[in-house]
Formats: structure tokens, sequence, C-alpha cells
């Protein structure tokens, strides 16, 4: 068990519709990142959050948003959904020390979307 | 931005050490290698890092050659339970992750 938290564990909506990804991080840690998983690839890093700003910016699409509460913990809205964003998607969070290499990653065990 | 290279796949027989390797050429000075690995669509589980020196934990053990070129993760007795999507991993220029397609690594009986 890793401490991060997510919720809901699989997710089932249809094309067009909205929908809001949880996460909590571990106990302390600042940072908090979004990846998505798509069948049988490789993570692809979407945002991250650091203290409640955002830190840095992947592949995200504009049709997706983050936000990181004063509680630290994080929500990924994915909204006009279609059929191609069905993939795993995963939060991970690290101490969020400052361009640091050494800040590890822990995941969280991901939600699993599925867009009908 | 530093990438690595690792094989598609790999089988071990169960017990023996599964030995990964990795190349990342291009990997700067001052860049740490991460090893994950993820089992079956679970969420990724952070294995080991290291920068110039070997490196053990409780997992594995992680062997970094002097020029930093490649390394070679250890899974010193492998078990069923270790067949997984093994990922190693540097840095981007923004300090992300680079997540490429992993090695499967298959334990058999």
């Amino acid at each position: 068990d890793s401490g991060v938290t997510q919720t809901p564990k699989h997710l089932i909506t249809a094309t067009g519709q909205r929908v809001t990804l949880r996460c909590s991080p571990r106990s302390g840690d600042l940072s908090v990142y979004w990846y998505q998983q798509s069948l049988d690839q490789g993570l692809q890093f979407l945002i991250q959050y650091y203290n409640g700003e955002e830190r840095a910016k992947g592949n995200i699409l504009e049709r997706f948003s983050a936000q990181q509460f004063p509680d630290l913990h994080s929500e990924l809205n994915l909204s006009s959904l279609e059929l191609g964003d069905s993939a795993l998607y995963f939060c991970a969070s690290s101490a969020g020390k400052t361009a640091v290499s050494t800040d590890t990653q822990y995941f969280g065990p991901g939600t699993r979307l599925t867009v009908l | 931005d530093a990438k690595t290279t690792q094989p598609t796949s790999m089988d071990c027989a169960e017990g023996r050490a599964a030995n990964l390797p990795c190349n990342h050429s291009t990997i700067s000075g001052n860049e740490y290698v991460y090893w994950y690995r993820q089992i079956h669509s679970q969420g990724p589980q952070y294995i080991i890092h290291g920068l110039k020196n070997n490196e053990t934990n409780e997992m594995a053990s992680l062997i970094i050659t002097e020029d930093r070129k490649s390394s070679t993760l250890i899974l010193p007795h492998a078990t069923l339970r270790d067949t997984a999507v093994y990922y190693c991993i540097v840095r981007d220029s923004n300090y992300q992750l680079i997540w490429g397609a992993g090695t499967k690594l298959i334990i058999k009986p």
C-alpha cells in the first residue's frame, strides 16, 4: 500500500459526459501528479500540482483540468468525454522538493474510466 | 531529454536472479535512474533509484556502470509475484519522469 488513495476505482460513462476523479496524497506529501495510461501503453504525464499551485503540465487536453485543494487532495476533471479517453488514470504523490532529482513518486491504485 | 532503452520482454526461472538491463546513454551527470514496476494494471510501484553508486534495498539491487550509460536491476530470487512490467526511467528537463514501454518480465515456475 503506497498511501495514495484514488476514487472511484471504476467509472463507466457515456460520450459527451463529464467526470471527476479524486486523489488523496500520502500524508505529508505536497506534490500530486496525474497520469493517463491507455490500453497496453506507457504512462503519459498530464499535470503536476505542488501545494495548491500548478507546477508542470504535460500532454493534458484542454477538455481536462485539475486542481489541488488546501487539504492537498486533488481532482482531475474530464469533460466532453470521447471514446479515446477510456484509460487508467493514476495519481502519484511526492514530498515535492523543488527541482530535486530524488523526489520519489508513489502511485495510487488508479481509476479505470470506460467511455461508451 | 535523456531517454532509456529496455528489452521488450524477458523470462526468468522462479528462484533465480532476474537481471533487467537498461541503456541510458544520453543521461546527464546529475540525473538519477529510477526503476518502477507495474503488476497487471495496478499502480506503478517504486523499486529503487541511483546516481552512480550501486544501490540495494529490500526489493532489489541496482548496478550502474562507471560511465553511467547503462544499468541493471537485479531481483535476487525471483518469485511468480515478480511477474510485471519493469520501467527504467530518467527525468526530462522539467523534472518529470519519462515512461517508456518497459520490459515485460515473466517468471516461470
